[in-house]
């Protein structure tokens, strides 16, 4: 089995500050792991992903996140946060020795506040 | 920029009305997904295609949705008869079958039911 969990609903953060948005998975094999974006009225974006390889990940808009093996985690991070950033974060996992596809985590909704 | 187009973007109609939804794939991509946004229920995948064949639909209700790809450049969703419960976002995504690469998602359909 695999899933996925983001044990926040809605994070807030101040322009300018470092911002982090949790992620923690649980799979039988070894992990695929997304993050994708959602602006109101648009679909996911795509904006990294984690497969093998270095632990720290760079996406896109500046997102970077971290694969911890140990934790089972894969929180997205920003040093700087922008309000437009304020979107709604999905993390994603599918397990790759198996032929599941993706389970979507419940999302967490980022404020930026000016 | 290649992109998933989904039509239409707002449908608005009466309870037991049929409504179809129409997801065009990015050319190549040989998988393609729907996925049903709620804020209730969050992301849930109704239906998934491999080279135009369904390979699960497990997630969607069999007595009033139907899911097809008449050919690779069109994927349909249908629900008669429809009900208020019905009422959400359709997502369609397509990917290139590949399980460690991302999936690309359209702008969705809102569907009203009345």
């Amino acid at each position: 089995a695999q899933s996925v969990a983001q044990p926040e609903d809605q994070v807030n953060v101040a322009e300018g500050n470092p911002l982090t948005v949790k992620c923690t998975y649980s799979v039988s094999g070894n992990p695929y792991l997304f993050w994708y974006v959602q602006y109101p009225n648009r679909g996911l974006q795509f904006l990294l992903k984690y497969i093998t390889g270095d632990n720290l990940v760079k996406g896109s808009y500046g997102f970077e996140a971290e694969f911890n093996k140990s934790q089972t985690s894969f929180h997205l991070k920003k040093p700087s946060a922008l309000v437009s950033d304020s979107a709604l974060y999905f993390c994603a996992v599918r397990d790759g020795g198996s032929a599941r596809q993706l389970t979507f985590g419940s999302g967490t909704q980022l404020t930026v506040l000016p | 920029d290649a992109r998933v187009t989904q039509t239409p973007r707002h449908k608005v109609t009466e309870m037991g009305q049929e409504v179809t939804m129409r997801c065009q794939p990015i050319l190549g991509h040989n998988t393609v997904f729907w996925y049903r946004q709620t804020m209730m229920q969050g992301l849930e995948l109704l239906a998934y295609f491999r080279n135009r064949a369904p390979l699960d639909d497990s997630g969607m209700p069999k007595d009033r949705f139907s899911a097809e790809m008449p050919d690779a450049t069109l994927a349909t969703l249908k629900i008669q008869p429809s009900e208020p419960r019905d009422s959400a976002v359709y997502f369609c995504a397509s990917g290139n079958g590949v399980y460690n690469s991302p999936l690309h998602f359209g702008n969705g359909t809102r569907l009203t039911v009345t």
